[in-house]
């Protein structure tokens, strides 16, 4: 079956940087994209971008350019999200989603938990 | 952007039908293909997806669910309504950078 893992919650101060993985299984890593989706505690969902695990062309929302990074590590079925210079905003649980055709989200990860606190 | 607009709260009794709403500020059909897609979470749950392209089931979900419209306006009916729906529900178009609905909590009447 498809299964998208994620690494666990991740507690940093403000200027740290942090690294979310994502490790696909049950499915050819290669033949779909990966979405990465921002929800803030109470709020709703936010697209961040999404990277082409064939190319590894990343792309980003206009509001995730600069410290948001989105790499592979196609030998291991697993994408990756670094965010720098952390912020308190930064604050929020991060999906990692696959992505079908038509820009569908057809399988998620659990969920990564990022808190930016001093 | 294209911005999608949903209610934010539905109250519904069991065993009813529940209508969740969204309109988009753009077309989001080409070709015949709606670039809408419906998902549903759980608190402390991911995402799961429920309808893709307007109306087709994804995988697993049971036939209560339906997807409907076109355009700008897009219908998610839950028909009856059971005690596992109540969860919060959310539109996203694809046909520009992906974007999703603020959300509909479903809440028992």
């Amino acid at each position: 079956q498809i299964q998208l893992v994620q690494s666990g919650p991740e507690l940093k101060k403000p200027g740290e940087s942090v690294k979310i993985s994502c490790k696909a299984s049950g499915y050819t890593f290669t033949d779909y994209a990966m979405h990465w989706v921002k929800q803030v505690p109470g709020k709703g969902l936010k697209w961040m971008g999404w990277i082409n695990t064939y190319t590894g062309k990343p792309t980003y929302a206009d509001d995730f350019k600069g410290r948001f990074v989105f790499s592979l590590e196609a030998s291991a079925s697993t994408a990756n999200l670094q965010i720098s210079n952390l912020k308190n905003e930064d604050t929020a649980n991060v999906f990692c989603a696959r992505g079908g055709v038509r820009g569908v989200m057809d399988a998620w990860g659990q969920g990564a938990s990022v808190t930016v606190s001093s | 952007d294209i911005v999608l607009t949903q209610s934010p709260a539905l109250a519904v009794s069991l065993e009813q039908r529940a209508t969740i709403s969204c309109k988009t500020s753009q077309n989001v059909d080409n070709y015949g293909i709606s670039y809408m897609h419906w998902y549903q979470q759980k608190p402390g749950q991911q995402p799961k997806l429920l309808i893709y392209e307007g109306s087709n089931l994804a995988s697993g979900i049971p036939a209560r669910f339906s997807g409907s419209g076109s355009g700008t306006d897009f219908t998610l009916t839950i028909d009856p309504v059971e005690a596992d729906d109540i969860a919060t529900y959310y539109c996203q178009q694809s046909k520009d950078y992906p974007t999703f609905g603020a959300g509909t909590k479903l809440e028992l009447k």
